[in-house]
């Protein structure tokens, strides 16, 4: 199986924070990688796919980059709704792999 | 709309066995990979496995495969998600995911199915 590392775990940010979270996966992957975010007792929600692309109805402060094996999500100003935790995933093979997620939380 | 609407709260007893399900509606059922992800209490997601429910083709997980059974019934609409015997490290919410457009990345989830495996 491939293995995806998120960093950091845990971040705590304030509103209007720029934010940036890491995703590294143990192979490349090209960029066969989504994004989600789960809230307490919710399902998770997708935000960005194919690495980079903003899933309808997601807000725009929300951007992913990278390829290969290294990825980030980038929340440009954090708001009240965006404390949450956030879920790397490959799709890279027929065994995909979430990453361990990050927990945003109020500073 | 696209929904996935999965079956209800188990509680359950080691060694039983329980199927679990996930009804599709608003999208042609057949055309699309679904498939099942874990949450054990307080800790991540895990991904299980998929199908194809127009041939049934799946795939699974290696921490999964030979540990649960994921099926589809067309004519239902239903995929589901079955252990025939449990046990405690099985108590996890599983949710259902319906895959985008060749089977890559999942769009649309359901609300999650709580299994408790307790004697």
């Amino acid at each position: 199986d491939i293995q995806m590392t998120q960093s950091p775990s845990t971040l705590s940010a304030s509103v209007g924070d720029r934010v940036t979270i890491t995703c590294r996966a143990s192979q490349s992957i090209s960029t066969w990688l989504a994004w989600y975010q789960q809230k307490p007792g919710q399902a998770p929600k997708l935000l960005i796919y194919k690495a980079s692309t903003l899933e309808s109805g997601v807000p725009s402060r929300f951007s992913g980059s990278g390829s290969g094996a290294e990825f980030t999500l980038t929340i440009s100003s954090l708001q009240p709704d965006d404390f949450a935790t956030y879920y790397c995933h490959q799709y890279s093979t027929d065994s995909r792999t979430f990453g361990q997620g990050t927990k945003v939380e109020i500073k | 709309e696209v929904q996935l609407v999965q079956s209800g709260a188990e509680v359950k007893k080691p060694g039983e066995s329980l199927k679990i399900s996930c009804k599709a509606s608003g999208y042609s059922f057949t055309n699309y990979w679904i498939g099942w992800v874990r949450q054990r209490p307080g800790k991540g997601l895990e991904w299980m496995g998929i199908i194809h429910p127009a041939d049934s083709d799946s795939r699974y997980s290696p921490s999964f495969q030979g540990q649960v059974t994921i099926s589809a019934d067309r004519s239902v609409s239903t995929a589901y998600l079955h252990w025939t015997t449990l046990k405690a490290s099985d108590t996890a919410i599983y949710y259902c995911a319906k895959h985008s457009p060749a089977g890559y990345y999942m769009d649309v989830w359901g609300e999650g199915t709580t299994v408790t495996v307790s004697s």
